[in-house]
């Protein structure tokens, strides 16, 4: 079946440093792909999605580029910042029609010290 | 913005009790979704929901689970007799459309806990 690996956390950084959250999946035909963010007492949020071989998503800074010669999604931002300190989840929708779940990866919980 | 909302936000009981987790889904979604994040574990789907049937359910959606949608806004989930490893946070989720790229909204969370 379908399945997301991520890089285990938690990842720490300063503020303005560069963040990488490794992804890779393993699912048939095309899913799409999400990554979601969960802040502390909060629910899930999507952060960003890409839906093709190649697509870039992006928002707020973060970016993730769909490859699917390497089945991965890696999440990137370029400078951090202190806000940003939240759970990071990388999922997939798989490519079938009506009601399609969610499958996540493990999250990745990251701290951004000031 | 809308967004979906989750009752309550802790749940308490005891192992054998029945539990109703509720949400309110965003009014124009027509898919309704359970998930759960046993801790330290990932988020596992339970269950999707649309046309007031399911349209797809996890191997642990056995049949202690039960969903529902009794009115026009709410969406609850039911655990008929609850056992110490359904402690866990339940999110609920919704979409307007199905399929691959369509966004899920999700809730808060209720975290039950089973004791």
């Amino acid at each position: 079946g379908d399945s997301v690996t991520q890089m285990e956390g938690p990842v720490t950084l300063s503020e303005e440093a560069f963040l990488t959250i490794n992804c890779t999946y393993t699912a048939t035909g095309y899913p799409s792909l999400f990554w979601y963010v969960q802040y502390p007492g909060e629910g899930l949020q999507l952060l960003l999605k890409a839906t093709k071989a190649d697509d870039k998503g992006s928002n707020k800074g973060f970016e993730a580029t769909y490859r699917k010669e390497t089945t991965s999604f890696h999440l990137e931002k370029g400078s951090v910042q202190v806000s940003d300190s939240a759970v990071y989840f990388c999922a997939l929708s798989g490519s079938q029609a009506a009601g399609n779940k969610l499958t996540f990866g493990g999250g990745t919980r990251v701290l951004v010290k000031p | 913005e809308p967004e979906v909302t989750q009752t309550p936000s802790h749940q308490v009981t005891q192992m054998g009790q029945e539990v109703i987790l509720r949400c309110v889904p965003i009014s124009n979604h027509l898919y309704f979704y359970w998930y759960r994040q046993i801790l330290g574990q990932k988020v596992e789907f339970l269950v999707s929901f649309y046309n007031n049937e399911i349209s797809e359910k996890s191997e642990i959606f056995d049949d202690q689970f039960s969903v529902e949608r009794p009115d026009g806004s709410n969406f609850t989930l039911k655990i008929r007799s609850t056992k110490l490893e359904d402690s866990a946070m339940y999110f609920c989720a919704s979409s307007r459309l199905a399929g691959g790229p369509n966004e899920q909204y999700f809730g808060p969370g209720t975290r039950l806990t089973v004791t």
